[in-house]
């Protein structure tokens, strides 16, 4: 079946630095990729999202670029704050006929070295 | 603002009882989904509605099932809790925006299931 694939598992930055978060997924037909930021006790919250027809978006310090021809994505996070801290979660769209549904990268947690 | 809400942050059930988990959301979306949260693998979808009284199993229904008699409200059911359901479980919601057309989903904060 379709599946999402998410690296690394963990990653430990030094505040100020940047960090990257790549992902592949599965599904040719997959057009749409959400990203979501996870806080202790809270439930997903979604930070940036791609649609295939777009190779790169950026917001502030968040950005996301996507190679259709690959499969894969990544999210880079520059100038990171001990607020950055969190897990991270990558998805990606999977063709229904009824809902949009889609599936998430096992996750990665990400700490901000102060 | 989106707002879906979870009716309970913790649970703890016995084993063999039947469980309910409620979710609202104020957004007058048409899609909902259940998630569960496990260490390590994500999110894993148990059960999605796209419409009052519609159903879908997602990729690991087995134990659980669904009831959406009111738009805003998406209840989970588990038939006979055992020890390997307990986990977090997420509930969201997305507009529809026609077919094929991903909407992002929004989250409630889960409820964190024991069963006992």
């Amino acid at each position: 079946g379709e599946n999402v694939e998410q690296h690394p598992s963990t990653l430990s930055v030094q505040e100020g630095d940047s960090a990257v978060i790549k992902c592949t997924y599965s599904d040719s037909a997959s057009n749409y990729f959400p990203w979501y930021k996870q806080e202790l006790g809270k439930g997903p919250q979604l930070i940036i999202d791609i649609r295939s027809n777009v190779g790169e978006k950026k917001d502030q310090r968040i950005a996301v670029t996507l190679n259709k021809t690959a499969k894969h994505f990544s999210l880079h996070i520059t100038e990171t704050q001990p607020e950055d801290s969190a897990v991270y979660f990558c998805a990606a769209s999977i063709r229904y006929s009824s809902a949009s549904k889609i599936i998430f990268g096992s996750g990665t947690r990400l700490s901000i070295r102060p | 603002d989106v707002k879906v809400t979870q009716s309970s942050r913790y649970l703890v059930k016995r084993t063999g009882e039947k469980v309910f988990l409620e979710c609202v959301q104020d957004m007058d979306h048409e899609n909902m989904f259940w998630y569960r949260q496990d260490p390590g693998l994500g999110l894993r979808l148990i059960y999605f509605s796209y419409d009052v009284k519609m159903k879908e199993k997602g990729d690991i229904p087995e134990g659980y099932s669904v009831s959406r008699e009111k738009k805003e409200r998406f209840s989970l059911i588990l038939e006979s809790a055992s020890t390997n359901q307990t986990s977090m479980y997420l509930c969201a919601s997305s507009l529809f925006a026609g077919q094929g057309s991903n909407q992002p989903q929004h989250f409630g904060d889960g409820t964190r299931l024991s069963i006992l």
